[in-house]
């Protein structure tokens, strides 16, 4: 079974709507990090947020927002009045650890988003 | 501050052939992770190296092997190349001294075609 789940495959939008992205995760850690990450058209995959598991706290930056919550395994990604320069395909991962007190990414496949002027 | 750097950008090689992969970490980053990205998926983890240790491999053949140097950059290698090995394979930094995979920072990637 798939560990990140990102079950929105495409959205398409208009700009200046809201738009969220939803990411479901499975672990059996108690201390686990989830994570977003951005990859535009040039390839190059850019880090957006980490949030750690004790931490439910939801996070704003500018039109960025994060919804963290444990109890139903989700941490959504939302962009406000979202702009061209969105569009990207936007990963969610998680951290766990592994034997050997190491960590590994886990990545969900992706949901691309494309805004449409 | 200067961010990961790959090299090449672009490769084309033939099947059967061997490639070398290079990478720089952000100063001051010990780890350096490996991935490889085909068209329209997430990223596959290939190798993570920790002052010059490796300390995970995903599942990968024989073929890819990697190693880092003291100064903490990295080369990935791999060898007798087949069609399905041409994808993006990115390169990234992270683990400012704990050795743990917290928030890893990529680079810009090589586009390695096989043909």
């Amino acid at each position: 079974a798939q560990k990140v789940t990102q079950a929105q495959t495409e959205i398409s939008v208009v700009e200046k709507e809201d738009v969220t992205l939803d990411c479901v995760y499975e672990t059996r850690d108690t201390t686990y990090y989830l994570f977003w990450y951005k990859q535009p058209p040039s390839g190059e995959l850019v880090f957006l947020i980490r949030r750690n598991s004790f931490d439910e706290q939801n996070e704003i930056s500018g039109r960025y927002s994060w919804n963290f919550q444990k109890s139903t395994s989700s941490f959504n990604f939302t962009i406000t009045a979202s702009q061209v320069v969105d569009s990207a395909v936007y990963f969610c991962a998680l951290s766990e650890r592994e034997a050997g007190n190491n960590r590994k990414l886990i990545w969900g496949l992706g949901t691309s988003l494309a805004v449409n002027p | 501050d200067a961010g990961v750097t790959q090299s090449p950008t672009h490769l084309i090689k033939t099947r059967g052939q061997q490639v070398t992969l290079r990478c720089s970490p952000i100063s001051g980053h010990k780890s350096v992770s490996w991935y490889q990205q085909v068209l329209g998926q997430g990223p596959q983890f290939i190798f993570q190296y920790y002052e010059k240790e490796e300390r995970g491999r995903g599942n990968f053949p024989d073929r890819f092997s990697a190693r880092q140097f003291p100064n903490y950059s990295s080369e990935l290698n791999v060898n007798a190349l087949l069609l399905g090995d041409s994808a993006l394979y990115l390169c990234a930094s992270g683990g400012e001294g704990t050795g743990m995979i917290d928030t890893q920072y990529f680079g810009p990637g090589t586009r390695l075609t096989v043909l």
